[in-house]
């Protein structure tokens, strides 16, 4: 288990709702990246905070924003929800001091529902 | 969209028995890393084999990597079945400060009792 925790563990929403994915990262970690899995699919990169700034960003729409804390911890936001953004969502955490920040720590994923 | 495709898709081996996933990516690589999934849950780290590398071990896992082929291998020696697992891999490409990790579809290992 990494110390990468993230909440809620599941969340059912309706088409045009809008919604908050959280994410603590691991200590000393000051690096959050998210990711996106559809069901059978790999995850895609959505975005990278790194010290409170985007630091990158994946082939995904305005509507995905993010904000990094002074704590490090970070949130996801979608906008205008639509059914294809039902997957498994995926924080990861890393720093340059702790394995190098090529090596992510993932959390458990927040599994979104859209209906 | 994805850099890597895993190759085989799906795989059935017994406990004690080698099994073997392929990787083949696009675009030049800083590294290329190895991440395993328990029921879609989060993702572990596993190894990380860095450009400039050829072959690395982690207990019992090796891991080649040939840049010239873009393509890289994980094999997991005498399986057990806790082993049962989505295994994914994952490259690295600099266009900032730091990386972001392009993952595969990924591999699904199935080790049977």
């Amino acid at each position: 288990e990494t110390g990468v925790t993230q909440s809620p563990t599941h969340l059912i929403k309706t088409r045009g709702q809008q919604v908050t994915l959280r994410c603590s990262s691991q200590s000393g970690h000051n690096t959050v990246s998210w990711y996106q899995q559809a069901l059978g699919q790999g995850p895609q990169f959505i975005f990278q905070y790194y010290r409170e700034e985007e630091n990158g960003r994946g082939n995904f729409p305005p509507r995905f924003s993010g904000l990094q804390f002074p704590n490090y911890s970070s949130e996801l936001n979608v906008n205008a929800l639509e059914l294809d953004d039902s997957a498994l969502y995926l924080c990861a955490s890393s720093s340059p001091l702790a394995g190098g920040a090529d090596t992510q720590y993932f959390g458990p994923g927040t599994r979104l529902t859209v209906l | 969209s994805q850099q890597g495709e895993e190759d085989p898709q799906a795989l059935s081996i017994q406990e004690g028995e080698n099994a073997t996933m392929n990787c083949s990516y696009k675009t030049s690589i800083n590294n290329l890393q190895w991440y395993r999934q328990n029921s879609g849950r989060g993702l572990v780290h596993l190894i990380l084999i860095r450009s400039n590398e050829r072959e690395k071990h982690s207990g019992r896992l090796r891991v080649t990597l040939d840049t010239s082929k873009k393509s890289s291998s994980l094999l997991i020696t005498a399986s057990r079945a806790a082993d049962t697992a989505s295994y994914f891999c994952a490259t690295v490409s600099y266009g900032g400060s730091q990386g972001n990790l392009i993952f595969g579809k990924g591999t699904k290992l199935s080790v049977k009792p």
